[in-house]
């Protein structure tokens, strides 16, 4: 089982670009969560989705969009990138039956220009 | 809202003393805990988790941490520390619902040979 894959891993951006992040998950999690980190920051939620077809905002939603279409798979997209969305973004998944335990992709490296 | 708050932005130790990294938290409700770490430029890992019963948990890589309701406080400890856990320490709380982790703004950990 690969656990939680992000593509890609490193992107440059210019501004005003749009972009997709792709998430995928083998683990069979109905819930599953974008969050992105800042240095000093911890982690923000973005967006997160308890299964397919239901969506809803996290903390910091704003210039970002999801969708949800199958269990495995959460794209986060970026419609005009800004420089404020230079940032690491992560992917996790929850079975919603742990308690929240969360298990995490390895990130995407974002830097807009 | 619930909120974390880890005082301690940067901790150096000598290998082989004892660690204690301090995590305060705020939530109305019994809250669901837990400790993450993250190697440079990789994804987080679970280190340990608290959801009830006994308050002192063991996780992996020899760590453990306290739940004191009173003090709202989840602190992770080690006692004996090696330079492999030179990292950045995550605390985080939820309520057990869907939406997500909060986290606080993590712990730079620095080991002195």
């Amino acid at each position: 089982n690969a656990g939680v894959t992000q593509t890609p891993k490193f992107r440059i951006l210019k501004i005003g670009q749009s972009m997709t992040l792709q998430c995928t998950q083998d683990m069979n999690h109905n819930y599953m969560y974008w969050y992105r980190q800042d240095p000093g920051m911890g982690l923000k939620l973005i967006y997160y989705s308890v299964g397919a077809g239901i969506t809803d905002k996290g903390e910091v939603p704003n210039g970002y969009n999801v969708s949800r279409s199958t269990t495995e798979d959460f794209p986060l997209r970026l419609e005009l990138a800004a420089p404020s969305q230079t940032s690491v973004y992560f992917c996790a998944t929850d079975s919603s039956f742990s308690y929240n335990e969360q298990f995490f992709g390895p990130g995407t490296r974002l830097t807009v220009l | 809202a619930q909120s974390v708050t880890q005082p301690d932005i940067h901790i150096t130790v000598s290998e082989g003393a004892s660690l204690e990294l301090r995590c305060n938290y705020s939530y109305g409700a019994t809250p669901y805990l837990f400790w993450y770490v993250q190697s440079p430029g990789q994804g987080l890992q679970l280190l340990l988790k608290y959801f009830s019963g006994d308050t002192l948990v063991q996780g992996i890589k020899g760590f453990e941490a306290e739940f004191k309701r009173s003090q709202s406080s989840f602190n992770l400890r080690k006692p004996s520390v090696h330079w492999s856990d030179a990292a950045e320490y995550f605390c985080a709380v939820s309520g057990g619902g869907a939406d997500g982790l909060t986290f606080g703004k993590g712990t730079h950990l620095i080991i002195q040979p």
